[in-house]
């Protein structure tokens, strides 16, 4: 059973398309994060969320958490190339659970 | 070197070698995880050490053997692999392994092939 649902699994757009990537749970969590990966080499995070309600802008990057802490989005407004890759979502359950979302694939075309 | 570091960036074995992967964290952190990510199934979390001591092992085969000699370095030997072992080995670290909001810093992982 996924903890995190992350949808959608595959998105493939055009270079300058806006996205919404979407972490779900029924579960709440205490904080969550997004990572992104590009193939052969390891997740790197780009934020975390705490707050519910809460939401945090990197560049085009938009993280929302929703208000009861069970689910999150990202939003990219203007795809760019260099966007492309996994999008993973986690999240601390429990106080000592950390769980990852099966993770969205981004192919952003020029 | 800054952050997690891991070697071999990638490994080919036979069934019948063994062989180890190396994490070394440069952050400071008190935590250190292993990761599993094959091409079907999302990361699966392995194994978890806090201040050096494993705090969790999520039903691994014995043919997985982690070792963490300090809070800095983490091991994992492998022995007797099967080819559906073969996977992305990512190590982590984090500052703590426990609270609400606890990061981790991820290295670029091991290409693992097991023929």
């Amino acid at each position: 059973t996924q903890l995190l649902k992350q949808s959608p699994q595959f998105l493939s757009i055009q270079e300058g398309e806006n996205l919404t990537v979407y972490c779900n749970s029924s579960s709440v969590f205490s904080s969550l994060q997004w990572y992104r990966q590009e193939p052969g080499e390891g997740p790197v995070l780009l934020v975390t969320v705490v707050t519910g309600g809460e939401v945090k802008k990197l560049k085009r990057l938009t993280f929302q958490f929703g208000d009861a802490r069970k689910d999150s989005s990202l939003h990219i407004t203007a795809a760019q190339t260099g966007d492309t890759g996994l999008y993973l979502c986690a999240g601390v359950y429990n106080f000592n659970k950390f769980y990852f979302g099966s993770g969205t694939k981004l192919n952003v075309k020029p | 070197e800054t952050g997690v570091t891991q070697t071999p960036r990638h490994l080919v074995m036979g069934m019948t070698n063994k062989k180890s992967l190396k994490c070394e964290q440069h952050l400071g952190h008190n935590a250190m995880y292993w990761y599993k990510q094959s091409a079907k199934k999302p990361l699966e979390l392995m194994f978890v050490y806090s201040l050096e001591e494993r705090v969790e092992n999520n039903s691994v085969p014995s043919r997985f053997s982690p070792e963490c000699p300090n809070s800095s370095h983490l091991f994992l030997h492998l022995h007797t692999l099967q080819p559906e072992d073969s996977a992305l080995y990512l190590c982590a670290s984090s500052q703590t392994a426990s609270g609400d909001s606890y990061e981790q810093y991820f290295g670029p992982g091991t290409r693992l092939t097991v023929t």
